[in-house]
């Protein structure tokens, strides 16, 4: 019962790097979000996707960009790290009817 | 304006007490409510839905207020087990795209033996 799994959990990127970070779920979840927390704040919705095919942004997306060729999979890509990009990174998938949103274990990323 | 707000706290409450928990949120339009839990550097989980005519599990009480744009969670003889940021989130958007869930900030509790 793997659930929604992220990788990395933890990354240190240099300024100007890329990089992509994964999520993938096995619950068959049509919905999918993609969050970022700051240390002491709640979470902010960068993108999410309400099915294959289908992205829309969220309240913080400049920056970064998703994709969604499966149910599956969510990635979220960042083309240019900046510091103001150092943040925990969540991923969430949740069921057509309820609105129990499960997320994945987090994504430590450091930009520097 | 945020979408959704919370007073972050923290609150500081001994064993036994009961404390209450307040979330505004500006669009009328918002369709479910819900309280998560977050632990400290964990991934939220959620505590309960929220629904219109006010609902309990065990020593948990949320409440909905449609008027004033208002939710509540009401935590009764606290434990030092609930100590952790409790998120409100909203679903919805009013749109046709019901996809949106939005967090608030949190409100951390701190339960002292």
């Amino acid at each position: 019962n793997a659930g929604v799994t992220q990788t990395p959990k933890f990354r240190i990127l240099k300024i100007g790097q890329s990089m992509t970070l994964q999520c993938t779920q096995d619950m068959n979840h049509n919905y999918m979000y993609w969050y970022r927390q700051d240390p002491g704040m709640g979470l902010k919705l960068i993108y999410y996707s309400v099915g294959a095919g289908i992205t829309d942004k969220g309240e913080v997306p400049n920056g970064y960009n998703v994709s969604r060729s499966t149910t599956e999979d969510f990635p979220l890509r960042l083309e240019l790290a900046a510091p103001s990009q150092t943040s925990v990174y969540f991923c969430a998938s949740r069921g057509t009817v309820s609105g129990e949103a499960f997320f994945g274990q987090g994504t430590r990323l450091t930009v520097v | 304006r945020k979408e959704v707000e919370q007073d972050p706290g923290p609150f500081n409450v001994p064993e036994g007490a009961t404390v209450a928990f307040n979330c505004t949120y500006s669009n009328s339009a918002s369709q479910s409510f819900f309280w998560y839990r977050q632990d400290c550097r964990k991934e939220p989980k959620l505590l309960m839905s929220v629904y219109s005519s006010g609902n309990e599990d065990g020593r948990f009480t949320a409440q909905l207020n449609r008027a004033s744009q208002y939710i509540s969670l009401l935590i009764r003889d606290s434990k030092l087990s609930d100590s952790a940021t409790y998120l409100c989130v909203v679903k919805g958007d009013g749109s046709s795209n019901t996809g949106k869930l939005i967090f608030g900030q949190g409100t951390t509790l701190q339960v002292k033996p």
